[in-house]
């Protein structure tokens, strides 16, 4: 089944223990992205790859780092979690080397900072 | 700035009714518009999308419109079905096609 798989779905943690929240996609996508979800806010992408070796910063990516060592993977790391990164998170993938179309998402990882 | 705005949080109709989901946005530029479907603890689905050189398309009940010279395009679900009952998101691409810029959403109840 083609699909982008997000671990880990819930967590809790402390401020200052850092964590990596994990992505795989299985559909061969150049592109995948990592957006947060908040109250009032919508969606807003943090960073983006449109390739291997290749990413970029969106438009909130303080706080966060990302690698993209090889095609179906996509981690986010949060090298210093602070309360203000409790937020639900979505990976995202999409076939062509940028988003002309349809992302196909994640079922999202529910961060809590304490 | 918001490029994408969903001006109304919720909206509650009653099944087989016509639902009517609303987007406006600022950016001329914008070439392809995408509505996506939230249910809780899920990811986003996309749904169904229109380019800027068609004002209408239709995919079973669902319906998009967009009016170009107004900035506006807009969602019809006919009939409505409680199994609809979702967060929507309307969406376009930005000129770099790095990213999709997303509204943020609209709470559709259906109910029976």
């Amino acid at each position: 089944e083609a699909q982008v798989t997000q671990n880990p779905r819930y967590l809790i943690t402390v401020t200052g223990k850092k964590l990596t929240v994990t992505c795989s996609q299985n559909m061969n996508h150049e592109y995948m992205s990592w957006y947060r979800q908040d109250p009032g806010l919508g969606l807003r992408q943090i960073y983006y790859s449109m390739n291997v070796e290749v990413t970029d910063k969106g438009d909130v990516p303080e706080g966060y780092k990302v690698s993209r060592k090889e095609k179906r993977n996509f981690p986010l790391i949060l090298e210093s979690p602070s309360p203000n990164q409790t937020s639900l998170y979505f990976c995202a993938s999409s076939p062509g080397g940028s988003v002309r179309g349809e992302l196909f998402f994640g079922e999202g990882s529910r961060l809590t900072v304490l | 700035d918001q490029q994408v705005k969903q001006n109304s949080p919720s909206l509650s109709v009653q099944e087989g009714r016509i639902s009517i989901l609303n987007c406006d946005y600022t950016n001329s530029m914008f070439d392809y518009f995408l509505w996506y479907k939230k249910y809780p603890a899920e990811g986003p689905t996309f749904l169904i999308s229109i380019s800027s050189i068609k004002d209408k398309n239709e995919d079973g009940r669902f319906t998009v419109f967009l009016n170009k010279s107004a900035k506006h395009l807009s969602l019809h679900i006919v009939p409505s079905q409680p199994g609809d009952s979702a967060v929507y998101f309307c969406a376009a691409p930005n000129q770099a096609g790095t990213a999709l810029i997303f509204g943020k959403g609209t709470t559709l109840s259906v109910s029976s």
